[in-house]
């Protein structure tokens, strides 16, 4: 069946860097696009960064927008989201999830946590 | 930017009540609308897309309606295991999207 694993999460101080990963098995992992879906503690469900299947068209939410890169090596079945200058408030439970049909989100990641604070 | 809005912020029913969720686009999305369910601790789990096709595997007790502006979710009895959070979710073309604030349902 479909699996969604999530990596690279951790604690770092304001201005670092850190690489999450989420890899697929299960799927023709070429056929989908993904996204970077987070949550801070407490919160609701907020968009990060999508990636269609081609690896061409990338989006993002406006406040990574700049900090914030998302791509894909379909070699490793993975999707990356690099984050650099992160800020307190980046600080969540990051998710990543398989788009399927007109762009539903039917499989997900157990989510990582990333935690900036200093 | 399309912002969405959900009402009510939380909930609280009996088991077998109906309850509805509705959730407002602050323009036109068409059909454009999906709905999720997350419990506690729990990735966030498809229920509903295009407003109002059940996802595969899903109780029949889940439905969902609407288009343009204002949409809704509705659990015709409400079971224990429903006690979640739901989200609508909008997306547009190029498969941005934006997640309502969350229903809080207890029981």
């Amino acid at each position: 069946q479909v699996q969604l694993v999530e990596s690279g999460g951790g604690v770092v101080q304001p201005g670092e860097s850190l690489r999450l990963s989420c890899v697929a098995s299960g799927l023709i992992f070429r056929n989908h696009g993904f996204h970077w879906v987070r949550q801070a503690p407490g919160q609701g469900l907020e968009w990060v960064a999508v990636i269609w299947n081609d690896g061409l068209k990338k989006y993002y939410e406006g406040s990574v927008k700049g900090r914030f890169t998302i791509s894909r090596d379909d070699s490793k079945n993975t999707i990356y989201l690099e984050m650099n200058s992160l800020r307190a408030e980046d600080t969540a439970v990051y998710f990543c999830a398989r788009i399927a049909g007109v762009f539903y989100s039917d499989y997900w990641g157990q989510g990582v946590l990333v935690t900036v604070s200093s | 930017d399309i912002q969405m809005t959900q009402s009510p912020s939380s909930l609280s029913a009996s088991v077998g009540d109906r309850v509805t969720i509705t959730c407002q686009a602050s323009q036109d999305i068409s059909k454009r609308l999906n709905w999720y369910q997350q419990k506690p601790g729990q990735a966030p789990q498809l229920l509903i897309y295009g407003a109002s096709t059940l996802q595969t595997g899903v109780p029949s007790r889940f439905s969902g309606g609407g288009s343009g502006t204002d949409f809704t979710f509705t659990i015709s009895s409400l079971q224990p295991e429903d006690v979640a959070t739901y989200y609508c979710q909008q997306y547009d073309d190029l498969a941005t999207v934006t997640f309502g604030p969350g229903t809080k349902v207890e029981i």
